[in-house]
Order: C-alpha cells, then sequence, then structure tokens
C-alpha cells in the first residue's frame, strides 16, 4: 500500500509569492495534518483536517491556510511568503481525529526555499 | 500544555554501544509519547509509542524506550548501535482530545562511528 504522498518534492518561491503544497493521504485515513519543520528544529503542527473541516490550528499566522477535498487529499497554502517559511512542510495522515494514542503516519515531506 | 525536552541535540557512540537519548515530558494529563526517526531528506518514521498499556515499550529496529512517571522521563535504548542507525531522532507528546496534534522536541542527532 501506498504511504503518504506529497508534490512537489523541492520549491523555490521569492518573497511576496504564494505557494501551494499537495498531500495525498494513505488509503482509509480522513484525518490529515500539516507540520512545518525549520532546519534544526523539530517539526510545529500547523492545522489538522478531518471530513473537510479543519479540527486544529497551531500558533501560524493566517497566511496559512488549508483545505481538504473529498478525496481527503489536502493542499496547504502559504500567502506572502516570507524568508522564514523557508522550511520543510510535512503532512501525516491518521484514521481518527481523536489525537491521543492516534499514529500518525508523515510523508517525506515538501522541502520550500524562499529567496 | 504539553511539550518534551530533549537534551543533548547531538550524540555519538561507537559501532555496538548502548544507545541513549533522552526525553523528558510535561503533560497536565496523562501523555501518549512517541519516538520518531528521520534519515536525511526523508520524512517521520515511528520507532515505537506509549499508550499507557505497558511502561516497557519495544520498537522497530531494536529501539526500545521505558515510561517512567515518576521521572517524566521516556528515554529511547539500544543495546547496540549500528551504522545505520545514524539519524536525526524525535521525541513527541499528545494527549486525547488534542487533535492529531503532536508537540516535538528539538530532536537528537545520532551519530555512530566505527
Amino acid at each position: 500500500d501506498a504511504g503518504v504522498t506529497q508534490s512537489p518534492t523541492h520549491l523555490i518561491k521569492t518573497r511576496g509569492q504564494q505557494v501551494t503544497l499537495r498531500c495525498s493521504p494513505i488509503s482509509g485515513h480522513k484525518s490529515v495534518s500539516w507540520y512545518q519543520q525549520v532546519l534544526g528544529q523539530g517539526p510545529q503542527f500547523i492545522f489538522q483536517y478531518y471530513e473537510k473541516e479543519e479540527r486544529g490550528r497551531g500558533n501560524f499566522p493566517d497566511r496559512f491556510s488549508a483545505r481538504q477535498f473529498p478525496n481527503y487529499s489536502s493542499e496547504l497554502n502559504v500567502n506572502a511568503l516570507l524568508l522564514g517559511d523557508s522550511a520543510l512542510y510535512l503532512c501525516a495522515s491518521s484514521l481518527t481525529p481523536s489525537g491521543g494514542p492516534e499514529t500518525q503516519y508523515f510523508g517525506p515531506g515538501t522541502r520550500l526555499l524562499v529567496l | 500544555a504539553q511539550s518534551v525536552t530533549q537534551l543533548g541535540s547531538h550524540v555519538s557512540v561507537s559501532e555496538g554501544a548502548l544507545v541513549l537519548l533522552r526525553c523528558n515530558y510535561s503533560s497536565s494529563v496523562p501523555p501518549y509519547l512517541f519516538w520518531y526517526v528521520q534519515y536525511p531528506n526523508q520524512g517521520l518514521q515511528l520507532l515505537l509509542k506509549y499508550t499507557s498499556a505497558a511502561t516497557l515499550v519495544k520498537g522497530i529496529n531494536g529501539f526500545e524506550a521505558e515510561f517512567k512517571k515518576s521521572e517524566t522521563s521516556f528515554h529511547l535504548t539500544k543495546p547496540s548501535a549500528h551504522m545505520s542507525d545514524a539519524a536525526e531522532y524525535f521525541c513527541a507528546v499528545s494527549a486525547a482530545g488534542t487533535a492529531s496534534k503532536l508537540t516535538f522536541g528539538t530532536g537528537t542527532r545520532l551519530q555512530v562511528t566505527l
């Protein structure tokens, strides 16, 4: 079975531009979460979506938005890019949105470089 | 609120030596604890997780971790390091009712030398 897939793998943008990152969860998983991992740091939670609804949001500005589609895939959008948005963006999927002991399965990530 | 602290951003061991990576947690509710490994230019892979069923948790690749409530710790160990264990290791915590939010530590880079 395919794991979590993300596209693109790498992306270079300039300050002020907008970017869209895509994620397809493991088949049967209905919950998708997004994390930002800045170089040298642990991943930071951005969003969680379940059944197309936002279930959780981390401490990120409104420039960050996301959505989930009927097939449970998801997009993360970042507007007005800043140099500090350069990071590895990770998508994770799980069966349910309940957190706790639920295992999250991570994709390979999209590496975004903002110049 | 929950948090984890990983002591030691870099750990170096010889091949065949004991691996010990430290993680301490803070949580106002019973925690669920995870160890993930990240190889260069890859995503995160689950090594093991604590879900309150047993305090000693065995994971993949010979790793295990012990939950010690009195010490608020969940250290990761492996009896004998292998070159292929060189990677970044992250401890994470979640709690029921917090959505699928994992709170990660800053990571420990494990180096294995000959």
